[in-house]
């Protein structure tokens, strides 16, 4: 079964406007990171935001929040107004368990390429 | 600050040989990891170094095998490449025991003929 499902292969949206990328993962143990990277072209894979999953708040950074819904077991990942810089890869990634020492390694998720329509 | 480097950015080989990559981790971070990022999917994650040790591996042959140096740089070392090898490689370091982010380089896009 897979760990991290990002059903959405490719999304559009127009410039300024707000889009969620979806995300659901699958996991028993009750410590875990959540995580979403961005890639451009480039390829290199920047942090975009952060949800351990005993944090009681949804995360925010800037334009991007994290829509945690835990029962459901699932990380949408929103970004605000939207910008054509924001075009790029998008990966959902989960760390298990999440804690320091015996951290597992990342998980991902097969992405959902965005694409900011001017 | 330098962040996470990795060289060099392409490379051509063909099947059957061997390859290096190299990758320095952004500085403060000791602890190494390599992900293989195949055309279409996520990164899978290879191996973990950590006190120029092997700490941690995904499903991915002894084909593939690593080193960690004093200065907690790493090698990526990839044998006999197959044609299924041709991807993109990446290395993220971290800082043991935080429960932080890891840092991404840009890669290296090898590519077996």
């Amino acid at each position: 079964a897979q760990k991290i499902t990002q059903t959405q292969p490719g999304m559009f949206v127009q410039e300024k406007e707000a889009v969620t990328l979806d995300c659901t993962y699958d996991t028993s143990d009750p410590s875990y990171g959540l995580f979403w990277y961005k890639q451009p072209s480039s390829g290199e894979m920047i942090f975009l935001i952060y949800q351990g999953s005993y944090d009681q708040q949804n995360a925010t950074e800037g334009r991007y929040s994290l829509n945690f819904q835990k029962a459901r077991k699932s990380a949408n990942l929103v970004i605000s107004a939207s910008q054509l810089g924001d075009s790029a890869m998008y990966f959902c990634a989960m760390r298990e368990p999440d804690y320091g020492g015996s951290q597992g390694n990342l998980i991902f998720g097969k992405g959902t390429k965005l694409s900011v329509k001017p | 600050d330098a962040g996470v480097t990795q060289s060099p950015t392409h490379l051509i080989k063909t099947r059957g040989q061997q390859v290096t990559l190299r990758c320095s981790p952004k500085s403060g971070h000791d602890t190494v990891s390599w992900y293989q990022q195949a055309l279409g999917q996520g990164p899978q994650f290879i191996f973990q170094y950590y006190e120029e040790e092997e700490r941690q591996r995904g499903n991915f042959p002894d084909r593939f095998s690593g080193h960690q140096f004093p200065n907690y740089s790493s090698e990526l070392n990839v044998n006999a490449l197959l044609l299924g090898d041709s991807a993109l490689y990446l290395c993220a370091s971290s800082f043991e025991g935080t429960n932080e982010k890891l840092f991404f380089g840009s890669g290296t896009q090898l590519s077996v003929l």
